[in-house]
């Protein structure tokens, strides 16, 4: 079936505005992940979700980030007030919570950029 | 709390020649599970290989292996008769085998560059 799709592939944005970044996961993969990539750095983890809730949510740098998730399915990561340090690409990822593994699987990011 | 090491900013290998990347990680426990990644400039993440820390085989995909040294904490990858297509980012990460605990802690990365 189809991978992790995310969308929009590329959103530039003025300083002050708030950006909605959207992530459709694998169809039954209840775990999803948001990482951030920042140019030159490794991936830095924000959220997990399994199912709608987040019982991991260490990783949202301030309180302008947030995240949800519906239906156990599509996940929105909104940062509000953007700043031009929250430029860099968004990558989510989901995985199944039932095996021994749980590899995650990676959608091709959103690459966001703050003027 | 885990970290992740990648000491390599950038490797070059020639093509068809074979190049180890290098990966160290520090943690306290004794089950855990490693990955390496792969990111082509298309920004996708491709699972390349993963190791179960309590299985002593080193784990094998086609021409990758990983050289698992458990108690000095290290899992390099060798690629073995490099391909162009192998050029890109590559991640080492680290996750936890409990639940509720599922996120990966990566490397910085290394970027590998094949020289035809």
């Amino acid at each position: 079936g189809a991978g992790v799709s995310q969308s929009p592939s590329n959103k530039v944005t003025e300083k002050g505005k708030d950006v909605e970044l959207r992530c459709d996961p694998i169809s039954g993969h209840t775990a999803l992940y948001w990482y951030r990539q920042s140019l030159g750095q490794g991936l830095e983890f924000l959220i997990y979700f399994q199912g709608n809730s987040a019982p991991d949510k260490s990783g949202l740098p301030s309180d302008r980030f947030s995240a949800e998730r519906t239906g156990g399915s599509v996940s929105t990561l909104t940062i509000q007030r953007t700043q031009q340090e929250d430029s860099a690409v968004y990558l989510c990822a989901s995985s199944l919570t039932s095996g021994t593994a749980y590899e995650q699987y990676f959608g091709p990011g959103t690459r966001l950029t703050v003027t | 709390a885990q970290t992740v090491t990648q000491s390599q900013p950038e490797m070059s290998v020639q093509e068809a020649e074979t190049v180890t990347l290098s990966c160290t990680y520090d943690t306290s426990e004794s089950d855990y599970y490693l990955f390496w990644y792969k990111q082509p400039p298309s920004r996708q993440m491709i699972l390349v290989i993963r190791q179960e820390a309590y299985k002593q085989q080193n784990a094998t995909e086609n021409r990758f292996s990983v050289n698992f040294q458990k108690a000095a904490k290290s899992f390099s990858l060798k690629i073995s008769d490099s391909q162009l297509g192998d050029a890109a980012m590559y991640f080492c990460a680290y996750r936890r085998p409990l639940a509720g605990t599922y996120k990966y802690i990566f490397g910085t990365g290394t970027r590998l560059k094949v020289l035809a």
